[in-house]
């Protein structure tokens, strides 16, 4: 059974790190045309994507936050991290990371995804 | 970025209606196209990817179509559980995906 899960701080103060980590399980980091996707959702809004990081380390990224995010992981401990700087209120959100899968024809989807994060930030 | 248009925003059906979602692409988009529903506090789950295949476990009540920029999402006689958030995400461009913006389907 592949399962993905999100943990980090609930509460960020403004300017801060935000540092969120996606534990998997079920699969490998390391699998071909596999990798994990972090997606945000403000409460009552839209999905917003916001990068990404495949089996040969290739990361991509939000046009609009690329100044502000990292992506990393560890295969040893099935662990993706992203990473968000400078921290808003705005970016108050709930966070999921998804797996994302790769067909013999190039088309790409997000399957399944974790439950979800909230973060808040606030002073 | 490709932008990603659902329409309508909202709508109200019937147990049993059959709806139709549409999603419109800013540019060419092929087929890589793909389909979420989300349950109020849940994640999102795959419907429908590469414009019109089903995901497995998917019921057959819901099917995909279009190519280019144009899309559409079908559910062929609603159930009470078909009631949700529809998203469509375009995969042509993985720098950046992106999202429509959603359409809240309720029971009339």
């Amino acid at each position: 059974q592949v399962t993905l899960k999100e943990s980090g701080p609930v509460l960020v103060r403004p300017t801060e790190t935000l540092t969120l980590t996606c534990t998997v399980s079920g699969f490998s980091l390391n699998d071909a045309r596999v990798g994990v996707t972090w997606i945000r959702q403000p409460r009552g809004k839209a999905l917003e994507w916001l990068a990404h990081i495949i089996s040969n380390d290739e990361k991509s990224y939000s046009t609009s936050l690329q100044d502000r995010l990292t992506i990393s992981k560890d295969a040893s401990k099935s662990q993706v991290v992203l990473t968000m700087t400078n921290m808003d209120p705005v970016d108050t959100a709930t966070y999921f990371c998804a797996r994302r899968l790769e067909n013999d024809y190039g088309k790409n989807w997000f399957d399944p995804w974790g439950q979800g994060t909230l973060v808040t930030v606030s002073s | 970025d490709i932008q990603m248009t659902q329409s309508p925003s909202s709508l109200s059906a019937f147990v049993g209606d059959r709806v139709t979602i549409t999603c419109r692409a800013s540019q060419y988009i092929s087929r890589y196209l793909n389909w979420y529903q989300q349950k109020p506090g849940k994640a999102p789950k795959v419907l429908i990817y590469g414009a019109s295949s089903l995901q497995s476990g998917v019921p057959s009540r819901f099917s995909g179509s279009g190519s280019g920029t144009d899309f559409t999402l079908t559910i062929s006689g609603l159930q009470p559980e078909d009631f949700a958030t529809y998203f469509c995400q375009q995969s042509y461009s993985t720098r950046p995906y992106t999202f429509g913006q959603g359409t809240k389907l309720e029971i009339k």
